[in-house]
């Protein structure tokens, strides 16, 4: 049972304009929610992340939403650079009432972005 | 600060062969993990662990045994590989919030 989905396996941007990738997950437990970027040969890096007590993140050029009733999440890039291109994985987890994580993620299974000149 | 390194790099193994895939972490994490990922699965958790001497299972275990005998490292073994093992294998680590630290991956074949 795939708890959290990206349905798109890619999306193609021109330069400059906005790119939105979505994310939608099943599991209600989930309060905690990541962007990563994944180069070719490389490992993830974190991006942008979302709790589960706010509705949008915005870090720069990247903003996050979040829409709790729908269980989605989507990430905004604005402008898009060709520097972007890469694999987006969002990934969900908890956060006990302590505000200490339970340190395990879920992630989706990736939206290849290539952004064009 | 070398963050997260994984050795080694790539690894191409016979059926039923044994391997030790190492990872080290500079930052002081509590947390470390171990992924898979396969095309169009995304990353999957194998094994994780939440402090030294600690391990616990993840998502698919199963084939995989780790260890975390000092707080920097986490090795995942593979007692007899399987084809179905054939994956790029990463490791993570973190403090205790959710944002994890990606090691640049170890590419496994098994032949």
């Amino acid at each position: 049972d795939q708890q959290v989905k990206q349905n798109s396996p890619s999306l193609s941007v021109q330069e400059g304009r906005i790119s939105i990738l979505n994310c939608d997950y099943t599991n209600s437990m989930f309060d905690y929610f990541l962007w990563y970027k994944k180069y070719p040969a490389e490992g993830p890096t974190f991006l942008i992340s979302i709790s589960s007590i706010k509705d949008k993140n915005e870090d720069g050029r990247f903003t996050v939403f979040l829409n709790k009733s729908a269980k989605h999440l989507s990430l905004h890039i604005v402008p898009s650079q060709p520097g972007d291109s890469a694999v987006y994985f969002c990934a969900a987890g908890r956060v006990n009432a302590g505000g200490t994580s339970y340190g395990k993620l879920t992630f989706g299974q990736g939206t290849i972005l290539t952004v064009h000149p | 600060n070398a963050g997260v390194t994984q050795t080694p790099k790539f690894r191409v193994l016979k059926t039923g062969q044994s391997m030790t895939l190492l990872c080290a972490q500079d930052m002081n994490h509590e947390y470390m993990y171990w992924y898979r990922q396969d095309p169009g699965m995304g990353l999957r958790l194998i094994h994780y662990s939440v402090g030294e001497g600690t391990t616990a299972k993840g998502e698919v275990p199963d084939g995989y045994n780790v260890s975390r005998l000092k707080k920097q490292n986490f090795l995942l073994g593979l007692e007899s590989a399987a084809p179905s093992q054939t994956s790029v294998y990463f490791c993570a680590s973190s403090y205790r919030t959710s944002e994890q630290y990606f090691g640049p991956g170890t590419r496994l074949t098994v032949t």
